[in-house]
């Protein structure tokens, strides 16, 4: 089976930094998504990693190690805005589609 | 358009109904995805066409639930005779060729209510 494994809740003051870690363990790896969901609202991309290392894109890094099953979302000089929900999802093969297999959500809440 | 739409936003039906959900995808897109979002759960996989054929459908739960693309642009999602545990947001998506790196865009899903 599958799975994907993040926290649950996080909470973190504006201006600061915040790690959401995502641990996976899935048959087949085609790469790792991290996207963000603000409540009633679609999930919006944010990152996508397929090889080990971190990947920066303005205030928001990702990291992966596929020996390791896991990846990380770092999101600097918090907002309020960056109250949402972070999605880790891991891009699986399968009987004839590359799969978004998804954890259950980092609920991410940014105090002043 | 410029994003995935999808209609109704909202759709309260009773027991045992027939619901139709509707995905229109990003102008260009041949992939398209369903996936389900019950509360406090990350999105799961229903189905996925490539064109107007549907290449995969392990994710869907039982056979109530149909999904077609006539003309490989618009997708309806079918469920008949609807349990309340159909209640869910009803998510779809597209990208651009279905290809292994390809970001899967996303539209503000159907929230669905089975009383």
């Amino acid at each position: 089976g599958q799975n994907i494994d993040q926290p649950t809740e996080m909470t973190a003051t504006e201006g600061a930094i915040v790690q959401i870690n995502c641990t996976y363990q899935t048959s087949g790896f085609n790469g790792l998504f991290w996207y963000q969901q603000h409540a009633g609202e679609a999930p919006t991309f944010l990152s996508y990693n397929v090889l080990d290392g971190l990947e920066e894109k303005g205030r928001f890094s990702s990291f992966l190690s596929r020996s390791k099953g896991y990846s990380y979302l770092l999101l600097k000089e918090l907002q309020m805005k960056d109250s949402a929900s972070y999605l880790c999802a891991v891009s699986i093969s399968g009987a004839g589609s590359y799969q978004l297999t998804f954890g259950k959500g980092t609920k991410l809440s940014v105090i002043p | 358009g410029a994003g995935v739409s999808q209609t109704p936003s909202n759709k309260v039906t009773e027991k045992g109904k027939y619901v139709e959900l509707r995905c229109d995808p990003i102008s260009g897109h041949t992939a398209l995805y369903w996936y389900r979002q019950s509360l406090g759960q990350g999105p799961e996989f229903l189905i996925y066409f490539q064109g107007t054929g549907a290449a995969d459908d392990s994710g869907l739960p039982n056979d109530r639930f149909f999904a077609v693309r006539p003309e490989g642009s618009v997708s309806t999602l079918k469920i008949q005779r609807t349990e309340r545990g159909d209640s869910a947001v009803y998510l779809c998506a597209s990208s651009l060729t279905g290809g292994i790196k390809d970001t899967q865009y996303f539209g503000p899903g159907t929230r669905l209510t089975v009383l």
